[in-house]
């Protein structure tokens, strides 16, 4: 099994609303992350987890809130979103943080009303 | 500082033209690692290559191919008799070297190729 899921695959919300995204992988992977593509643009990391564990932010607004329940399983918690967050967003698994390929799932495409 | 240039932004090619997608990178490491990833319409990002420093042999998948030549900090990649199927974005991507004091693996992205495949 090589794929990584994400739920849901398209998301509408107010700037007023809380939503989560999910991503769950069966691979073993110890590493998953969070990025963010806008429209033409290649993806932006936003988070890295590694063994559970958050590794990198790379300084993303607090509206933003990632968490990793289990080694398969990583939300990310949306709150007080601007319309500026509306994008694409990819979640991805590796093996290894350091190294290793990455493979993304399909994403949830957000639009902030 | 790490970079990834693919200075072609859209490329159309009618099916069964063989077409090549260009990437030059920048990179002070000795190790590292280069990927190409196919995006389709629908959003997913597919992983299609890894390739670390060391190993400079081309590779061959069905109707894919790619050339690696450190000389010129090139990673090129080559579609043969293309499809309709092959209409995407393609991004090539630069990985540091493990550093297993922190390592990101963080991916550095160039802009992507659209190629548009005419039938």
């Amino acid at each position: 099994d090589t794929e990584v899921t994400q739920t849901p695959k398209h998301l509408v919300m107010g700037m007023t609303n809380k939503k989560s995204l999910k991503c769950e992988q069966h691979m073993g992977h110890r590493a998953m992350y969070w990025y963010k593509q806008k429209a033409k643009k290649p993806p932006e990391l936003m988070f890295v987890y590694s063994y559970e564990k958050l590794s990198i932010n790379e300084s993303v607004p607090s509206r933003f809130s990632p968490e990793c329940p289990n080694s398969s399983l990583l939300n990310l918690h949306l709150h007080a979103l601007q319309p500026e967050d509306s994008a694409l967003y990819l979640c991805a698994s590796s093996q290894e943080v350091a190294g290793t390929s990455k493979f993304f799932g399909p994403g949830t495409r957000l639009t902030v009303l | 500082a790490q970079k990834v240039t693919q200075a072609q932004t859209e490329i159309s090619v009618v099916e069964k033209e063989d077409v090549t997608l260009d990437c030059v990178y920048e990179t002070r490491d000795t190790t590292y690692y280069l990927f190409w990833y196919k995006q389709p319409p629908s959003g997913e990002l597919v992983f299609l290559i890894r390739r670390n420093s060391f190993d400079e042999q081309n590779e061959i998948s069905g109707r894919y191919s790619w050339n690696f030549q450190k000389s010129t900090s090139s990673f090129n990649f080559t579609i043969t008799a293309s499809q309709v199927v092959d209409s995407a974005v393609y991004f090539c991507a630069l990985s540091e070297a493990p550093n297993y004091g922190g390592a990101t693996n963080k991916l550095i992205f160039g802009t992507g190729t659209l190629l548009a495949v005419q039938p």
